[in-house]
C-alpha cells in the first residue's frame, strides 16, 4: 500500500519561493510516477505537472512553465514541488499523488498525499 | 486544452435518492474519464476509471457511465456518507484536467 505524506502549511510572501515534499512509503519512488495538482479555495483541481515514465521526462502545465520545478530524492524516497515568484492566486492546497496505468490502457490518480496549504500573503 | 465541464455545479438530495451528475468534454475524449470523491478538508478518493471500472473497494452503488463527450456517474441509494464535492479527470491527453466539481448536500 503507497502512502503519501507531506510537509506542513506555508505562508509566503508575494514574490517568494515554496518547497513542498512529498514522503513515500510502501514502494520506492523509482517505481512510482509522482504528480501535482492544486487546489484554490473553492475552487476546482489544477494539474502542475509530474514525471512521464513513457518519455522519462518531467512535464508541466505550460502556464506554470519557468516557475515550478518538481524533483525526487530517490535516496529518501521523498518527491518535491518547487514553486518561485508566488503571487496571490498561488493561494491553495497542494498535493502530491501516484499517475498510475490502469487495467484498459488509460491512466489514473490512485494514491494522493494529504495536502499542504499554501498562502501567499503580503 | 481540453475543458471539463459538470452539471449540476451542486444538489440537494436525501438518503435513499438516486443521483446523476453529468461531466461534458469539449472535444471527444473516448473512454478516458475518471471521477473522483472529495470531503472538506479531505483529498480526492478515486471512484471509477475508463468511465465505467469501478475501482476496488468502491461501493457498488456507485456507477458510471459514457462515452466520447458525454459521461454520467451515478449513485443508486445515497448515504450519509456519500455527501460529497464529486469531480471528473480526462486521462486522454495532456494536460489532465479536471472538470469543476459537483456537490452533493443533504436535502
Amino acid at each position: 500500500q503507497v502512502q503519501l505524506v507531506q510537509s506542513g502549511a506555508e505562508v509566503k510572501k508575494p514574490g517568494a519561493s515554496v518547497k513542498v515534499s512529498c514522503k513515500v512509503s510502501g514502494y520506492s519512488l523509482n517505481e512510482l510516477s509522482i504528480h501535482w495538482v492544486r487546489q484554490a479555495p473553492g475552487k476546482g483541481i489544477e494539474w502542475m505537472g509530474g514525471f512521464d515514465p513513457e518519455d522519462v521526462e518531467t512535464i508541466y502545465a505550460q502556464k506554470l512553465q519557468g516557475r515550478v520545478t518538481m524533483t525526487e530524492d530517490t535516496s529518501t524516497d521523498t518527491a518535491y514541488m518547487e514553486l518561485s515568484s508566488l503571487r496571490s492566486e498561488d493561494t491553495a492546497v497542494y498535493y502530491c499523488a501516484t499517475l498510475s496505468r490502469d487495467r484498459v490502457g488509460g491512466t489514473l490518480f490512485d494514491y494522493w498525499g494529504q495536502g499542504t496549504l499554501v498562502t501567499v500573503s503580503s | 486544452d481540453i475543458q471539463m465541464t459538470q452539471s449540476p455545479s451542486s444538489l440537494s438530495a436525501s438518503v435513499g435518492d438516486r443521483v446523476t451528475i453529468t461531466c461534458r468534454a469539449s472535444q471527444s475524449i473516448s473512454k478516458s474519464l475518471n471521477w473522483y470523491q472529495q470531503k472538506p478538508g479531505r483529498a480526492p478518493r478515486l471512484l471509477i476509471y475508463a468511465a465505467s471500472f469501478l475501482q476496488s473497494g468502491v461501493p457498488s452503488r456507485f456507477s458510471g457511465s459514457g462515452s466520447g463527450t458525454e459521461f454520467t456517474l451515478t449513485i443508486d441509494s445515497l448515504r450519509p456518507e456519500d455527501f460529497a464535492t464529486y469531480c471528473c479527470q480526462q486521462s486522454y491527453s495532456s494536460p489532465l484536467t479536471f472538470g469543476g466539481g459537483a456537490t452533493v448536500e443533504i436535502k
